[in-house]
């Protein structure tokens, strides 16, 4: 059965300061995808990135970069020079096209929050 | 509108009571999913339609809820006799595309339910 794991429920750093957000995954597919979230305290979930399991190529976009290593199945997430802006909850994402329910499997979230 | 809206906002229902949680999800937008979302933990997939058949609905955790989609446009979460263990966020998100394991799902701002 597939899982997400984001180990660390709450991040707290200064502003300008890098932070990573952890992810692992379990899953018995050789082909899925992988997300990430954000939900800001207005609740709606915000698309980030979507990466294939065959596309190991790390990805940066503007502040944001994604690790991926399909050696350790981690997915993480680092932003670099953090921004009040950039406090929410965080989520790592799952799916598979052969197995499992057709909706995205969740990890629980890693509250980051970026003090002034 | 642009987005995925959900009505209404908040629900607070006493215990035993029925509840209908309505969905617009994006125009054109081929499958809708709904979750659920406990304080403090990740979204948990609750179902999947494709236009207006239901195509899993394995993660609904009783008989007691029932989700419907009948023209492939709105849908609607229906939860029968509401117990305590059913007060959380309940999002609901669309994709554009039928196979929308590997497409951005594009999510409302969800319906908090209270249930006392």
């Amino acid at each position: 059965a597939q899982k997400v794991t984001q180990a660390q429920t709450e991040i707290s750093v200064v502003e300008k300061e890098d932070v990573t957000l952890d992810c692992v995954y379990e899953t018995r597919d050789t082909t899925y995808y992988l997300f990430w979230y954000k939900q800001p305290p207005s609740g709606e979930l915000v698309f980030l990135i979507r990466r294939n399991s065959f596309d190991e190529q790390n990805e940066i976009s503007g502040r944001y970069s994604w690790n991926f290593q399909k050696s350790t199945s981690s997915f993480n997430f680092t932003i670099t020079a953090s921004q009040v802006v950039d406090s929410a909850v965080y989520f790592c994402a799952l799916s598979e096209p052969n197995g499992g329910a057709d909706g995205l499997t969740f990890g629980k979230g890693t509250h980051l929050i970026i003090q002034p | 509108g642009a987005g995925v809206s959900q009505s209404p906002r908040y629900k607070v229902a006493k215990r035993g009571q029925d509840v209908a949680l309505r969905c617009d999800p994006i125009s054109g937008h081929v499958s809708l999913f709904w979750y659920q979302q406990a304080l403090g933990q990740g979204p948990e997939f609750l179902t999947y339609f494709q236009n207006e058949a239901q195509l899993d609905k394995s993660g609904l955790p009783s008989d007691r809820f029932f989700a419907e989609r009948p023209e492939g446009s709105v849908s609607t979460l229906k939860i029968q006799r509401t117990q305590k263990e059913d007060s959380a966020v309940y999002l609901c998100a669309s994709s554009l595309v039928v196979a929308a394991y590997y497409n951005e799902q594009f999510f409302g701002p969800g319906t908090r339910l209270t249930v006392l």
